[in-house]
């Protein structure tokens, strides 16, 4: 079974430029996620899936931060405008519903850098 | 809110010790809580999930326990080998918000 799938693994773009992130689930998983992962600290959630569906977007900067789950299977993360202070790495995970029981599986991450 | 810590930030041992990693929580509100490992430049991989009703989780060398009452787990590695080497990531699961909190992680090291 395949995992998360991410793309593209690795992004460097100059301040104010666009950029997006892919995100195609385990095959299956109703819930996706968005993790933020600053250089040394844990993930933080940016949001929330359950298949299309937005259920928990509080901590997405909607200024400048979008996403979108249009048939309830892959996501899209953009930014736009980058800012420097976007560096970091940008994980998803799916898992097959909110049941406490399942676990959150993670793909590789894209590591965004920003000049 | 929610805030996880992980003690020690790094550790170095050598090959073959036992070794605990530590992690505390201040809302024993959870539902679950799960260890991962993060190698450098790859995203987590889930080691051992337990969920709030249980003590602890076994899988080969490693076993995690969880006390709730005092906001605790322990990830216990025995004898430690070099490929065990990684970043460590524990992280609990919020009642009624379907998150996982994370901890800053412990950075391991073990020495041939």
């Amino acid at each position: 079974e395949a995992g998360v799938v991410q793309s593209p693994r690795y992004k460097i773009i100059e301040k104010k430029q666009p950029v997006a992130f892919w995100c195609n689930p385990i095959s299956g998983h109703n819930t996706l996620y968005w993790y933020l992962q600053n250089l040394g600290q844990g993930p933080e959630l940016l949001i929330r899936y359950e298949n299309e569906e937005a259920v928990d977007d509080s901590q997405l900067p909607k200024d400048r931060f979008s996403a979108e789950r249009l048939k309830g299977v892959d996501s899209t993360l953009k930014i736009q405008p980058a800012e420097l202070g976007d560096s970091a790495v940008y994980l998803c995970a799916s898992s097959p519903g909110t049941d406490p029981s399942y676990e959150q599986y993670f793909g590789p991450g894209t590591r965004l850098t920003v000049t | 809110k929610q805030e996880v810590t992980q003690i020690p930030a790094a550790l170095s041992v050598p090959e073959g010790e036992n070794l605990v990693l530590n992690c505390s929580f201040t809302d024993s509100a959870i539902y679950n809580l799960q260890w991962f490992r993060q190698d450098p430049g790859k995203g987590l991989t889930s080691l051992l999930l337990i969920q709030s009703s249980q003590r602890e989780q076994t899988s080969g060398r490693l076993n995690a326990s969880l006390d709730k009452s005092s906001g605790r787990s322990t990830l216990y590695i025995a004898a430690s080998q070099p490929g065990d080497s990684a970043t460590y990531l524990c992280a609990v699961g919020i009642q009624g918000a379907q998150k996982l909190v994370f901890g800053q992680g412990t950075r391991l090291t073990i020495n041939p």
